[in-house]
This record gives structure tokens, sequence and C-alpha cells, in this order.
């Protein structure tokens, strides 16, 4: 696609149950980026993908969240058991290789985020 | 470790006054330094960044930043406010010689409000 794509925009869910996050990043985009943007906590990194390398996972709170990218495009983040203070706006972004990326271009590019809602 | 600090949760200014939106650094080696903007139920869109050579760089919609090494700063400026800048701003750095990592740290962001 044009853009980094993100599903649901939206979820709403009871606390204990499971949910799937779903990353389209920009066809040819080898980096793939998971933040969480709270109120107020400005955005928090918890994992990156880089091609076949073994992902970044220093950022995730706890083991109750996860990632998985497929085939080098699509990733999937699964929070299990949420809990109330997961609520918040998960943003995932997408780059061409970081080192050229980020000196040449400097640009991530952001989908529009899923919001999550923990009752 | 890397980390970024912007010490204003929002900045009120008038339409068609310059705006400054603040940022200040710390890093082990040399920055990478950024600033992005959000507007409401969006993503951050990249605004202008800092890698070497002249310390004010210029990007998108007018806006400028100045690199001051020796205060390790980085503010975001622009010399007339429009109300369409209203969003909220990040900056964010990446320290890229000290093996930070791929990824970008973000300040926990500013509120800009531009007002008639």
């Amino acid at each position: 696609g044009a853009g980094v794509s993100q599903s649901p925009s939206n979820k709403v869910t009871e606390k204990g149950k499971d949910v799937e996050l779903r990353c389209d990043p920009i066809s040819g985009h080898t980096a793939l980026y998971w933040y969480r943007q709270s109120l107020g906590q400005g955005l928090e990194f918890l994992i990156y993908f880089q091609g076949n390398s073994a992902p970044d996972k220093s950022g995730l709170p706890s083991d109750r969240f996860s990632a998985e990218r497929t085939g080098g495009s699509v990733s999937t983040l699964t929070i299990q058991r949420t809990q109330q203070e997961d609520s918040a706006v998960y943003l995932c972004a997408s780059s061409s290789d970081p080192h050229r990326a980020l000196r040449d271009t400097g640009e991530l590019f952001f989908g529009e985020g899923s919001r999550l809602t923990v009752l | 470790a890397q980390s970024v600090a912007q010490p204003e949760d929002q900045v009120n200014v008038a339409e068609g006054n310059p705006l400054t939106v603040k940022c200040t650094y710390s890093v082990s080696g040399n920055p990478y330094l950024f600033w992005y903007v959000q507007y409401p139920n969006r993503g951050l869109q990249f605004l202008l960044k800092y890698i070497t050579g002249d310390n004010l760089v210029k990007g998108s919609y007018g806006f400028e930043a100045e690199f001051n090494k020796s205060q390790t700063s980085f503010h975001l400026k622009k010399p007339s406010a429009l109300v369409s800048d209203s969003a909220l701003y990040f900056c964010a750095v990446r320290d890229f010689f000290t093996g930070g990592g791929n990824k970008l740290t973000f300040g926990t962001g500013t509120q800009l409000k531009v007002e008639l």
C-alpha cells in the first residue's frame, strides 16, 4: 500500500482477554517498529524488526507482550491477559534500511495507530 | 542511554507570532535529532532532522530547528505561527555511534496551540 496500515483502528476489550494488533508496512521497507503512546507518556519503544535479524525486544514491558513479523512484511503485536494499564494507542512505523534511512532521510513512516481500551 | 526532554507540556502562541518548542537531549555519542508532528487521530509525520553539518536545519511547513551542542538543545522554531500549526510535537534522538540501536527515543511531546 501507499502507507503504513494498522488494524483495528479501535479495539475495546475486557480485562484478561487477549488482543492482536496488525501492522502492514510500506512495501519494501525492511525495518518495522512498534511504539506505544499513552496519555502524558510520549512514545514508548516496544520492539524493532530489521530484515532477518533477531528483533530488538528491549522495550516490551512484560512477557504478556509479544510480536512477530511473518515473511518480513506484516507484523502482529499480541497482548495476552490485557490489563487496564495496557490502554494506549499502539503505533507502528516502517523504514527502509535504518542506517541509510536515518542518515539520509531521517524518516520513519508511521501508521495512524490502533487505540486499545481495556475495561 | 539516550533521552530527550521536552520541558513544556503546552505552548500557546498568537497567530503571526514566532513560536519555539523546546527540546534538550542526552546521548553519549553524537546525536541524530528529529522533530515529528502529530495531528489529532493521526500518526506521526516527519518534520526535520539534524545529522551533521549546518546547525540550522529547515524542514516542512516553514519550520526550522537549531542544533546547539554546548546547550545540548534542538529547539523547533517558526517565524510566524499559523492556526493550522496547532498539533502535538515530538522531539526524538538516535545515538548512532554508540550502538543505541536503530530505534528513536522520543520525548513526551509538546502541545502547540495557535490562537487567532
